[in-house]
């Protein structure tokens, strides 16, 4: 069964709205979520890395302002794509490792699309 | 520059032989390496790992090698399934922790036909 929950699902947003993105470890306790990003017949392209009780930690040409991370509990990190674009329409997917030495977790992912 | 590499963005095979998918990585402190499958509209969801000690890890119909002095690993299934179309993604971590980020390749098309 899923380890890892996302939602929404999908979402549409007017430009210029914020909007969250919640990921949430189902039956155990993630002290680090990573959030990916996926253009249409692209790679996952690693966006940051949410640290339970600390700072998100941005890969390279990732925006911090724009995309606001908060890893607020051992079970929830939250994605706010803040003053959205259209060019911010992808699907983003979060991940979580369940246990030491198991693979990466991904939950089903959210489409968001800014009209 | 790309850490991970797939050159290859499609591949089509008959149900019952075998795929082949190859990967190709340039980073050498990458020590972990899996692949993933992947739906439209769905997360990825995990396959098979292999780690830098060993050269092949085997999984029922899925088997990875690993070439660790070519950076070079695949993924064989035998035998191919229609179920198995879908896109598949290797990806690598690295860096001596278990908690560290993972790299995805570009993906592979893989379309089984009935």
């Amino acid at each position: 069964g899923a380890v890892v929950s996302q939602h929404p699902s999908r979402v549409i947003c007017k430009s210029g709205t914020s909007v969250k993105i919640e990921c949430r470890s189902l039956d155990f306790q993630a002290t680090t979520m990573f959030w990916y990003r996926q253009f249409p017949k692209q790679s996952l392209m690693l966006m940051a890395t949410s640290n339970e009780g600390s700072k998100a930690t941005y890969e390279q040409g990732v925006e911090k302002d724009k995309f606001l991370i908060n890893h607020a509990s051992l079970t929830l990190s939250t994605l706010t794509v803040t003053s959205a674009h259209p060019e911010d329409s992808s699907f983003y997917i979060c991940s979580a490792y369940r246990q030491l030495n198991s693979p990466l977790h991904f939950g089903n992912g959210t489409r968001l699309t800014v009209t | 520059d790309q850490q991970v590499k797939q050159n290859s963005p499609s591949l089509s095979v008959q149900e019952g032989r075998i795929s082949i998918l190859n990967c190709d990585y340039t980073n050498s402190m990458f020590d972990y390496f899996l692949w993933y499958k992947k739906y439209p509209a769905e997360g990825p969801t995990f396959l098979i790992s292999i780690s830098s000690i060993k050269d092949k890890n085997e999984d029922g119909r899925f088997t990875v090698f690993l070439n660790k002095s070519a950076k070079h690993l695949s993924l064989h299934i035998v035998p191919s399934q229609p179920g198995d179309s879908a896109v598949y993604f290797c990806a690598a971590s690295g860096g001596g922790t278990s908690y560290d980020k993972v790299i995805f390749g570009p993906g592979t098309s893989l379309s089984v036909i009935p």
